[in-house]
């Protein structure tokens, strides 16, 4: 079975300092996908960045990197330089090819607040 | 702006009518979603379609009947519902295939449903 943990529900950050929100994921898939999403209160779901299984060299998008350490299953979002548009919730999510690549599971999610 | 695009943003409905929740893309994206998300709660699964066929049902009540009736657009008809169906309901698309597990989800805005 697939399971990710966000162990942080809520996390603060000064403007223009950078924060790291945690994840650790547990699958028996020999391949997978990592995603974060960020959901701002108005509801939608933004595709925020990708890491791969099989991908030796960390993702990065912009200000958004993944810090990936398959040995210890985690998968963290570093995002550098926070803005006062960062403030919503934050999930990772992973899709495993066992389950036919459909079928994404999120974690709990954490609540990012960035004060000015 | 979304590229996936849902209609109505808000509903609200009493438990003995029927309405219909509409969803259209137009990226391509031959895999299609229903997600249900109660507040501060993370996105649950609960169809998906891949080439207009109903590839996965997470054990939804039956009150929600899905439809794709074509590779852009995706249903959801709502009958009988109860107070606890009140969620926010996300339609999602992506690129097909357990190769393409790289492709991130693509949300809509969502509908606000509300059962009195």
């Amino acid at each position: 079975a697939q399971k990710i943990t966000q162990t942080q529900p809520g996390m603060f950050v000064q403007e223009k300092e950078a924060v790291t929100l945690d994840c650790t994921y547990d699958t028996s898939d020999p391949s997978y996908g990592l995603f974060w999403y960020k959901q701002p209160s108005s509801g939608e779901m933004i595709f925020l960045i990708y890491q791969g299984s099989y991908d030796q060299q960390n993702a990065t998008e912009g200000r958004y990197s993944l810090n990936f350490q398959k040995a210890r299953k985690s998968a963290n979002l570093v995002i550098s330089a926070s803005q006062l548009g960062d403030s919503a919730m934050y999930f990772c999510a992973m899709r495993g090819v066992n389950t036919g690549g459909f079928k994404t599971i999120f974690g709990a999610g954490t609540r990012l607040f960035v004060k000015a | 702006d979304t590229e996936v695009t849902q209609t109505p943003k808000h509903l609200v409905m009493g438990m003995t009518n029927k309405k219909s929740l509409k969803c259209e893309q137009h990226m391509g994206h031959r895999a299609m979603y229903w997600y249900k998300q109660k507040a501060k709660k993370p996105p649950e699964l609960m169809f998906v379609y891949s080439y207009e066929k109903l590839s996965i049902n997470e054990s939804v009540p039956s009150r929600f009947s899905p439809e794709c009736p074509n590779s852009s657009l995706l249903n959801l008809h709502l009958h009988a519902l109860q107070p606890e169906d009140s969620a926010l309901y996300l339609c999602a698309s992506s690129q097909v295939g357990t190769g393409e597990l790289d492709s991130p989800l693509h949300f809509g805005n969502g509908t606000r449903l509300t059962v009195t």
